[in-house]
């Protein structure tokens, strides 16, 4: 297995404009995470899905972030309107039940 | 409640010298714990993982860690460092599917 995919890796965009990430999970894994990481705040996770539900959106920032998971093997986290302040790097990981997390290289995100 | 507390927040070592990270965990029941490193600009790697089989772990690369619950520590350690192990280390608990990060702590390997 190729590990968790996540594009692009690197994203550059300016404040207003709307970003999209995307992550495809491990095959068979049930759940499915967004993290983000800022010098500041550290690692937060965003939001879970199991079984392409989401199960703790408490993480998510504001009403401009949005995640969907419209099946098993793709997951797109939304920033609409992006503002300076969510640049970070966005991680996905995904994992079986009650299993190790298996992380995907990130997003780097860029608003100027 | 879960937390995850790493004491220090920069290690520096020289090469060949021993590393010790250190790490105390909070939690009502004995969680599951995982040291993950961060190369810069790499995401999370799996070092070790403490299941409640034995209470020393041994990992990738030549790190390992100690379980002791009497001490609601979970330190990792390696005896002699090398210049690529320098990295963000964190420690993580796992209670049901959620984990909790330390704060993470960036290990300098000078030569």
């Amino acid at each position: 297995d190729a590990g968790v995919i996540q594009s692009p890796r690197h994203e550059v965009t300016e404040m207003g404009q709307e970003v999209t990430l995307r992550c495809k999970p491990i095959s068979g894994h049930d759940y499915l995470f967004w993290y983000r990481q800022t010098m500041m705040r550290g690692l937060e996770l965003l939001i879970y899905f199991n079984n392409n539900v989401p199960i703790d959106d408490s993480g998510m920032p504001e009403d401009r972030f949005s995640a969907k998971m419209p099946n098993a093997s793709f997951s797109t986290l939304k920033i609409q309107p992006s503002e300076p302040r969510d640049s970070a790097v966005y991680f996905c990981a995904s994992s079986l039940v009650r299993g190790q997390q298996f992380f995907g290289p990130g997003t780097r995100l860029t608003v100027l | 409640a879960q937390s995850v507390t790493q004491l220090d927040s920069h290690v520096s070592v020289s090469e060949g010298t021993p590393v010790l990270l250190r790490c105390n965990y909070s939690s009502s029941y004995s969680p599951s714990l995982f040291w993950y490193v961060q190369h810069p600009n790499k995401g999370l790697q799996l070092l070790l993982k403490y299941t409640s089989a034995a209470t020393l772990v041994k990992g990738i690369n030549g790190f390992e860690a100690e379980f002791k619950k009497s001490e609601t520590s979970f330190h990792l350690t390696k005896p002699s460092a090398h210049m690529s192990d320098a990295a963000e280390y964190f420690c993580v608990s796992n209670a049901g599917n959620m984990l909790t990060f330390g704060g993470g702590t960036r290990l300098m390997v000078k030569p």
